[in-house]
Formats: C-alpha cells, structure tokens, sequence
C-alpha cells in the first residue's frame, strides 16, 4: 500500500529566505507525486506533479520539487518565500493499485513566512 | 482554464433537513470526485464517478448520496445528517480515472455545519 509522510506538522519561516517543505513516501512501483497547496477556508490548488524525467520539477508561483528516488523523497523548495506563501501544504502520491485515480495525502505541513 | 466551482460555499442545516451541495467543471474531464476534509486534516475520498458512473464509495454512510446528472456536473445529496458531519466538502475532477499522470483539480468547497 501507498504512504506519504510530512515530518514537519509546521515549517517557519523568513520572508526572503529558501524554504523548504518535506515530504517522503513509499510506493510499490513508480510513485507519481503532487504537491497541492490550501489557503485557510478554501480548496486545494494544484502546484506541481513528478511523473518521469528530470529529478526537478517546476510549478506554479516559483516553487519547485525534487525527487529523490534512493530517499524516496519529494521535498517541496522555492528560494525565496514571501508572506503570501503561508499556507497548508498537501504532498500526495497516485494509488496505483485501482483504477480510481485515488491519491493519497500525507497529513499536511503549515508554513508560516514571517515579515 | 483549470476551475471546478461549487455551490454554495457556506450551508448551515438542521439534522432533520435535506439539502444539495453542487460541484460543475468545464474542462472535459470525465472523472469527478467528492471528499471531505475535516480542519487541518487532509481531504478524505467519499465517492469517485467515471464516465458518470459510479466507480468507487469509499464506505460512506447512506445519508449522503451521489448524483452525476452529465459529464459537467456532480451533486452530493444530504439527509438526515449528524454533527460530526460538519466539515469542509471538496469536489474535484480529473481528465479520466485510468492514467496515473492525470492531475486532480479542486473546487474552493462548501463549508457545512449540521446543528
């Protein structure tokens, strides 16, 4: 079975500095992987997706992931945080078992960017 | 163009009352979803319909119940509810079910409270 682990149930800090966001999983097979990011009282919204080929990905609003197959690992980096990047954020991977396109989410870390 | 909407965003009911949550994509997708998602939790799956059919029901209990009229449009029926059933409901909707790399996009929710 499928499993996302978020080490960290908050992450802080400093606008202007890199921030980083952890995320490993264990999946039999290829592991498809996303991050999603959720503002208080609204939905998910989609920021990137590792599929295949190159270990770094690129998403939405500057952020990016790298996969790291030996460490089974998806860390979520953007070099520069700002204020507005304070958020939820959901790393998730494809069940690849049943043809429901379930994803399942680790439980979530809070980043906090402080002025 | 990458926008599930839902209606409405708040609903207040009583455990006696019937009522309807509404979820419309127009992206072409033919895969819809239904969670819930308790505060600070990750989204729950509920239901999975593929090709307006339904395909997955996630044990959920009888008192919802849902409808996909067309390929655009996805409703969650309630009755007779019970408090606990408070939460965050997010719908979402993918290209198929079938193809790993398919992303999920989600509405903003419906925030529901059961008096």
């Amino acid at each position: 079975a499928q499993s996302v682990a978020q080490p960290e149930d908050q992450v802080n800090v400093a606008e202007g500095n890199p921030l980083t966001v952890k995320c490993t999983y264990s999946v039999s097979g290829n592991p498809y992987l996303f991050w999603y990011v959720q503002y208080p009282n609204r939905g998910l919204q989609f920021l990137l997706k590792y599929i295949t080929g190159d270990n770094l990905v690129k998403g939405s609003y500057g952020f990016e992931a790298e996969f790291n197959k030996s460490q089974t690992s998806f860390h979520l980096k953007k070099p520069s945080a700002l204020v507005s990047d304070s958020a939820l954020y959901f790393c998730a991977v494809r069940d690849t078992n049943n043809a429901g396109n379930m994803l399942t989410f680790g439980g979530g870390t809070r980043l906090m960017v402080k002025p | 163009d990458t926008e599930v909407t839902q209606t409405p965003k708040h609903l207040v009911m009583g455990m006696t009352n019937k009522k309807s949550l509404k979820c419309e994509q127009h992206m072409g997708h033919r895969a819809m979803y239904w969670y819930k998602q308790k505060a600070k939790k990750p989204p729950e799956l509920m239901f999975v319909y593929s090709y307006e059919k339904l395909s997955i029901n996630e044990s959920v209990p009888s008192r919802f119940s849902p409808e996909c009229p067309n390929s655009s449009l996805l409703n969650l029926h309630l009755h007779a509810l019970q408090p606990e059933d408070s939460a965050l409901y997010l719908c979402a909707s993918s290209q198929t079910t079938g193809t790993l790399a398919d992303t999920q996009y989600f509405g903003p929710g419906t925030r529901l409270t059961v008096l």
